[in-house]
């Protein structure tokens, strides 16, 4: 069974740009979940999907967003980008999403804003 | 807000012998899930072990445990027999409605 797949691993952007990262949970996977990892701020939850939902949402700007497909795949967008938004952005996923479920990784996009 | 503390930033350890990382949390909630995650230099997040609020019973997982003091908020890991491979960023993290992670402590294993 294939793992989470994370597309692209490496980006890097400009100020002001925007910018999509992918992620494929692991086929059956309905939960989608995406952290954002800082030197400063450590690893921090930006949002869950769970059948197309967001089911629950981080403390992040607007400028963050994100959305799943009916194949349960998901995108997370950043608009506006700015220099503190450079960071490794990790994707979970798992079968429903329940708190008591074990999280699949993918290697994460690492994101350098210049 | 629910939080959750690592105050070891690093810790090291001879290959071969047994370490413990700690974490604490803070919460009002009753219901909730403890994990031990590990991140190796591949950055993929792995899940070591985990143990839920409710059972007093210490979560074990072939040569890792936890110490699990629901009174002090406390929910340390263990590692026995430590490999070489067992070096990696270890993340202590709380889940209720969202996960929420520490600092992480970065383990070293020296042969």
């Amino acid at each position: 069974k294939a793992g989470v797949t994370q597309t692209p691993r490496y980006l890097i952007k400009t100020r002001g740009q925007q910018v999509t990262l992918s992620c494929s949970p692991i086929s059956g996977h309905r939960s989608v979940s995406w952290y954002q990892q800082t030197p400063g701020q450590g690893l921090q939850f930006l949002f869950e999907y769970f059948s197309e939902t967001q089911r629950n949402k981080g403390n992040f700007p607007g400028r963050f967003s994100g959305r799943q497909f009916s194949n349960s795949r998901s995108e997370m967008n950043v608009s506006t980008l700015e220099l503190g938004d450079s960071a490794l952005y990790l994707c979970a996923s798992s079968l429903s999403g329940t708190r008591d479920e074990k999280l699949f990784f993918g290697s994460g996009t690492q994101l350098s804003v210049l | 807000a629910q939080t959750v503390t690592q105050s070891q930033p690093e810790m090291s350890v001879q290959e071969a012998e047994t370490v413990t990382l700690s974490c604490t949390y803070d919460t009002s909630e009753s219901d909730y899930y403890l994990f031990w995650y590990k991140q190796p230099p591949s950055r993929q997040m792995i899940l070591v072990i985990r143990q839920e609020a409710y059972k007093q019973q210490n979560a074990t997982e072939n040569r890792f445990s936890v110490n699990f003091q629901k009174a002090a908020k406390s929910f340390s890991l263990k590692i026995s027999d430590s490999q070489l491979g067992d070096a990696a960023m270890y993340f202590c993290a709380y889940r209720s409605n969202d996960m929420r992670f520490g600092a992480g402590t970065r383990l070293t294993v020296k042969p």
